[in-house]
């Protein structure tokens, strides 16, 4: 079956871009994250999804970050006037309903690289 | 301990070498360790969850121990192979990673 997919894999933008990260989660499942992995640490939370509904967005960084899901199933990372220090490798992942402790399965990421 | 500790940020061992890396988490409030394995340029991929002091999980030549009472979880490999040469992460709770162990294996 299919996995979570992402898009584009790697995507190099000017400092002042705007772009969009495509996250296509696994059929089914209710639960989506966003996490941004910058050189040399781990992934950090940016926001969460159920279904459409997005929950918790304590982990955007800053106004320039948007996240959507409109019909709870493929979402969108938007990020306007990008700036270098938002250079980083952004991954998607998704839970099925019932996920007791929080499995996730996880996209290959989008690695962002700003000039 | 505030934050997900990962110890070493990297090792370099030989084909056949047994290894260790370590995991530090908060011990209060404990809910799930996971931990996952991230090869290059591929998706990363859950290898355990632990959820019970003193759990201890194994799949093939790699297991895992946890102590949530003093918050740490070791993840053994038995005679490494090139093939699992990868970042392998853990995950307190979903939502709050460590910055990696980098595993190299030379043949």
């Amino acid at each position: 079956g299919a996995g979570v997919s992402q898009s584009p894999r790697y995507k190099v933008a000017k400092r002042g871009q705007d772009v969009a990260l495509r996250c296509d989660p696994i059929s089914g499942h209710v639960s989506l994250f966003w996490y941004q992995q910058a050189l040399g640490q781990g992934p950090e939370f940016l926001t969460y999804f159920q279904n459409e509904a997005q929950l918790d967005k304590s982990g955007l960084p800053s106004d320039r970050f948007f996240a959507e899901r409109p019909e709870g199933s493929v979402s969108t990372l938007k990020i306007q006037r990008t700036q270098q220090e938002d250079s980083a490798v952004y991954l998607c992942a998704s839970s099925p309903p019932g996920t007791e402790y929080g499995e996730q399965f996880f996209g290959p990421g989008t690695r962002l690289t700003v000039l | 301990i505030l934050n997900v500790e990962q110890s070493p940020q990297s090792l370099h061992v030989q084909e056949g070498d047994s290894t260790n890396f370590t995991c530090s988490f908060p011990s209060s409030n404990f809910y799930a360790l996971h931990w996952y394995r991230w090869e290059t340029a591929k998706s990363p991929e859950a290898l355990f969850v632990m959820t019970l002091n003193g759990d201890e999980k194994k799949k093939g030549r790699i297991s895992a121990t946890l102590n949530t009472k003093e918050g740490y979880s070791y993840l053994y490999i038995k005679g490494s192979q090139p093939e699992d040469s990868a970042t392998y992460l853990c995950a307190s709770g979903m939502l709050v990673f460590g910055a990696g162990t980098i595993l190299r294996v030379k043949s």
